[in-house]
């Protein structure tokens, strides 16, 4: 079936600092979403991507369809970016969307 | 406000019992889903629905309903509980990328 792999599967960040989340894709994928699910449970849409790169304040994304990833960049963490991060993608031929199973990010002070 | 909305937030029931949730978008959008996710955090589709079909995934027991008036409204209902039911169920809209409401965390005890 369908695979999103997401790496790394925990990150520990110090306010402040900078890192990458990254999704592998086992299929062509058409469109990927990046989504934020807060500690209420909430799930928010972060970014949607066909290939190329978006920005969005201190978060940047890309997407290479071609080699079937896709990375989340956070510049200058903060507190409240502490959450799990989903990436889910879109089946070129099917249409189907396949979630990853999440990067849990912690925020320290 | 354009979003979508779920209710209830929480429902705590017994194995055996019939419960349903409300799904409402006001964004326009023309096709509605439930996912399902487990304490792992992991995201499973449910159902998919648009006002000409209903894609349902296989591995979901026929237990589980959903249940449309029109295309803002995808309610699921859920015949009789049993306790591997307990998640959050998650609706979500789409029209290109996809938007979640805030979840339903059901316990059956």
């Amino acid at each position: 079936g369908d695979k999103v792999k997401q790496s790394p599967s925990a990150l520990s960040l110090q306010e402040g600092t900078n890192s990458a989340l990254r999704c592998n894709f086992s299929i062509a994928a058409t469109t990927v979403q990046w989504f934020l699910q807060n500690p209420r449970g909430s799930l928010i849409n972060l970014f949607y991507l066909v290939p190329g790169t978006k920005e969005n304040g201190r978060l940047k994304s890309a997407f290479d369809s071609k080699e079937s990833y896709s990375t989340l960049h956070i510049r200058d963490a903060q507190l409240e970016d502490s959450g799990t991060y989903f990436c889910a993608a879109v089946n070129t031929n099917t249409g189907k969307l396949t979630f990853g199973d999440g990067t849990v990010l912690t925020v320290k002070p | 406000e354009t979003a979508v909305f779920q209710t209830p937030n929480y429902h705590v029931t017994q194995v055996g019992n019939e419960v349903s949730f409300n799904c409402k978008q006001t964004l326009g959008h023309d096709t509605m889903y439930w996912y399902k996710q487990d304490s792992k955090k992991l995201l499973k589709i449910m159902f998919s629905y648009n006002n000409k079909q209903l894609i349902v995934n296989e591995t979901v027991p026929r237990r589980f309903s959903p249940q449309s008036s029109d295309k803002a409204h995808l309610n699921l209902r859920i015949k009789s509980v049993e306790p591997e039911d307990s998640a959050v169920y998650l609706c979500a809209s789409s029209l290109t990328g996809k938007v979640f409401g805030p979840g339903t965390r059901l316990t059956v005890l």
